[in-house]
């Protein structure tokens, strides 16, 4: 079956500390693959995406992620935080031949330390 | 316009009640996404439509849920005889390049049947 986990609820850094959001799928082939961000009661804006390529791609506001083959993975990292990254994150997988259907995760949420 | 517009914000409606969300996709977008997102879960496909044409409503939970997109623009989502497990955030979002997933999500409407 298709899904994708973040295993992690809630995780709390400090300002300026370095952040690395997990995520894994399960998919029958590789899939695209994306991370979006949600504030409270707003919708989901996107931070990156991967479709092939370069395994490293950057996204905005100073994301990163790094699809990993052998690991099914394609964890989200971000070298200093700030406080305005406070918020929900959301892993999830997609294909056109699934016409453009996205499974995401059940979410992250992040807190920033003063 | 510049982003998909979902209204209303917020419905509060009486349990058996039937309600209609509309969302407003980015001009020109030919894809046409609904998403329930309950609380402290990730977004659930709910519905797919390519221009007028629905072509994906493997995730309307009940024939209760029905939406349509007459103009293949404007699109509504109505929920008869509401029930309480109604109660979610549904999340409208469009792209403009056929199938290509990776969309732009507007900001919404929270739906609370009471």
């Amino acid at each position: 079956a298709q899904s994708v986990t973040q295993p992690d609820i809630h995780i709390t850094v400090s300002e300026g500390a370095s952040l690395e959001l997990r995520c894994n799928y399960s998919y029958g082939a590789t899939p695209y693959l994306f991370w979006y961000v949600q504030s409270p009661g707003q919708g989901l804006q996107l931070l990156l995406k991967y479709f092939s390529g370069d395994t490293l791609v950057q996204g905005i506001k100073g994301f990163e992620a790094e699809f990993k083959r052998s690991q099914s993975s394609f964890n989200l990292r971000k070298p200093s935080v700030h406080w305005s990254d406070a918020a929900e994150y959301f892993c999830a997988v997609g294909a056109p031949w699934q016409g453009g259907k996205l499974i995401f995760g059940q979410g992250t949420e992040l807190s920033v330390k003063p | 316009g510049a982003g998909v517009s979902q209204s209303p914000r917020y419905k509060v409606a009486k349990r058996g009640q039937d309600v209609a969300l509309r969302c407003d996709p980015i001009s020109g977008h030919v894809s046409l996404f609904w998403y329930q997102q309950a609380l402290g879960q990730g977004p659930e496909f709910l519905t797919y439509f390519q221009n007028e044409a629905q072509l994906d409503k493997s995730g309307l939970p009940s024939d209760r849920f029905f939406a349509e997109r007459p103009e293949g623009s404007v699109s509504t989502l109505k929920i008869q005889r509401t029930q309480q497990e109604d109660s979610a955030v549904y999340l409208c979002a469009s792209s403009g390049q056929g199938t290509s997933p990776g969309y732009t999500f507007g900001s919404g409407t929270r739906l609370t049947v009471v």
